[in-house]
């Protein structure tokens, strides 16, 4: 089946550390999206990707950097430059043009302890 | 710019009917999309509307009036599984992504 995958779901990180949260989709979409949802908020984007090797800062990238070295993976580091990590972060994609809309990774709840 | 405009919170009653409106401002306007989202999951897809008029889907339906820049995602016979947020997202044509609204937090009680 193919799907979008996130791991892990839970993730705790002490402060100071620079944590990786995974995200892989085997559905062969071209664009990948990272956002961040507070409890009772809406999805802010942090960083997406239209294709392999280029990505563009979101609405509130400072403090997170990704990669995409592969179509299938798209990893969002958490750096300590981020003063307020502790937040639920989805991952997404999508076909180039959107036409199907997004379909969503299960999540990752990260906490700083 | 871009703007979407949707109620923080709706309460409603199983069995009834409700109406969740979204309101955007946007140019280059492709789609709108509705997602329901459960408390701690993965938003998960609702409709898409494209062209003005009623998408009828089972026990939701969604509206779209281009020229007013209006949706509302309708839920009939409601469930108490219907609590939930609903996000009204807008494509826009060369925009790489997705605008979200904040999203509407309903309750369903008995």
């Amino acid at each position: 089946d193919g799907g979008i995958t996130q791991s892990p779901k839970y993730l705790f990180r002490k402060e100071g550390q620079n944590v990786t949260l995974s995200c892989e989709q085997n559905l062969n979409h071209d664009a990948m999206y990272w956002y961040r949802q507070d409890p009772g908020q809406g999805l802010r984007l942090i960083y997406y990707s239209q294709i392999v090797n280029d990505f563009q800062k979101g609405d509130i990238a400072e403090g997170y950097s990704v990669s995409r070295e592969k179509k299938e993976s798209f990893p969002l580091t958490v750096t300590s430059a981020q003063k307020n990590p502790t937040a639920f972060y989805l991952c997404a994609s999508s076909i180039s043009n959107r036409a199907y809309g997004y379909t969503f990774g299960s999540g990752t709840r990260l906490t700083v302890v | 710019g871009q703007n979407i405009d949707q109620p923080t919170e709706m309460t409603a009653t199983e069995g009834a009917i409700v109406q969740i409106n979204c309101t955007y401002q946007t140019s280059g306007f492709n789609g709108l999309f509705w997602y329901q989202q459960h408390a701690g999951e993965a938003p998960t897809f609702l409709s898409y509307n494209v062209l003005d008029g009623l998408e009828e889907k089972g026990r939701f339906s969604s509206f779209l009036s281009r020229s007013k820049g209006y949706s509302y995602l309708l839920l009939k016979e409601l469930q108490m599984k219907d609590s939930a947020s609903y996000l009204c997202a807008v494509d826009n044509f060369g925009n790489e992504k997705l605008t979200f609204g904040t999203g509407t937090r309903l309750t369903i009680i008995p």
